[in-house]
């Protein structure tokens, strides 16, 4: 199977604790993008890597939150000092970014935080 | 800022039948994207189908069709022939034109059931 993948696919953590995802985007796509969704809630956009550089990143990602891309292939997400608040599901996405960029969805890593 | 809204949290429909899933949006850009991704219980969100807003035709894949009126900043998905398989979590998503920001704005979306 060539879609997105990410790991872990569920992780329980007490608050405080460090946690790191990891995303494997579709080899040829260079965008890549990650979100997250609360329970009720569409998904909302945290950051975008174009091949390794961040080119952007939301008002939500907080200093707590930190990701990379490097050499442009898989990403990873970090949250340090885990609070409740962050329990959601963390969605990848990844695209060619060209034509019409059509974003392409892993199966999310849900994050319980204790 | 571009926003997206599902007015309706929840549809169901009988299977077989026909239903129509709402959405409006917000946008000062003349230029855009529109999809409809599904979220089916604990699985990935897949997409649906997509929206070009220079093209004036509605796209349509197999049993699932759009009614794009710019205009009026709509962009309903109409589902034919509903199957068991279509139950899920139905999302509405605005994307800007390629070259800028890429990332989507999601709706709240609609959970859509499916009656045997």
């Amino acid at each position: 199977d060539t879609g997105v993948s990410q790991d872990p696919r569920h992780k329980i953590t007490k608050r405080g604790q460090n946690v790191t995802f990891r995303c494997d985007p579709i080899s040829e796509h260079n965008r890549l993008y990650w979100y997250r969704q609360t329970l009720g809630q569409g998904p909302e956009f945290l950051t975008y890597f174009q091949n390794e550089a961040q080119l952007e990143k939301s008002r939500l990602l907080s200093d707590r939150f930190s990701a990379e891309r490097p050499k442009g292939s898989f990403s990873t997400l970090e949250i340090q000092r885990t609070e409740q608040g962050d329990s959601a599901m963390y969605l990848c996405a990844s695209s060619l970014g060209s034509g019409t960029d059509t974003q392409y969805f892993g199966p999310g890593t849900r994050l319980t935080v204790l | 800022a571009q926003t997206v809204t599902q007015s309706q949290p929840e549809m169901s429909v009988q299977e077989a039948e026909t239903v129509t899933l709402s959405c409006t949006y917000d946008t000062s850009e003349s230029d855009y994207y529109l999809f409809w991704y599904k979220q089916p219980p604990s699985r990935q969100m897949i997409l649906v189908i997509r929206q070009e807003a220079y093209k004036q035709q509605n796209a349509t894949e197999n049993r699932f069709s759009v009614n794009f009126q710019k205009a009026a900043k709509s962009f309903s998905l109409k589902i034919s022939d509903s199957q068991l398989g279509d139950a899920a979590m139905y999302f509405c998503a605005y994307r800007r034109r390629p070259g800028s920001q890429g990332n989507l704005i999601f709706g709240k979306g609609t959970k859509l059931s499916v009656k045997p």
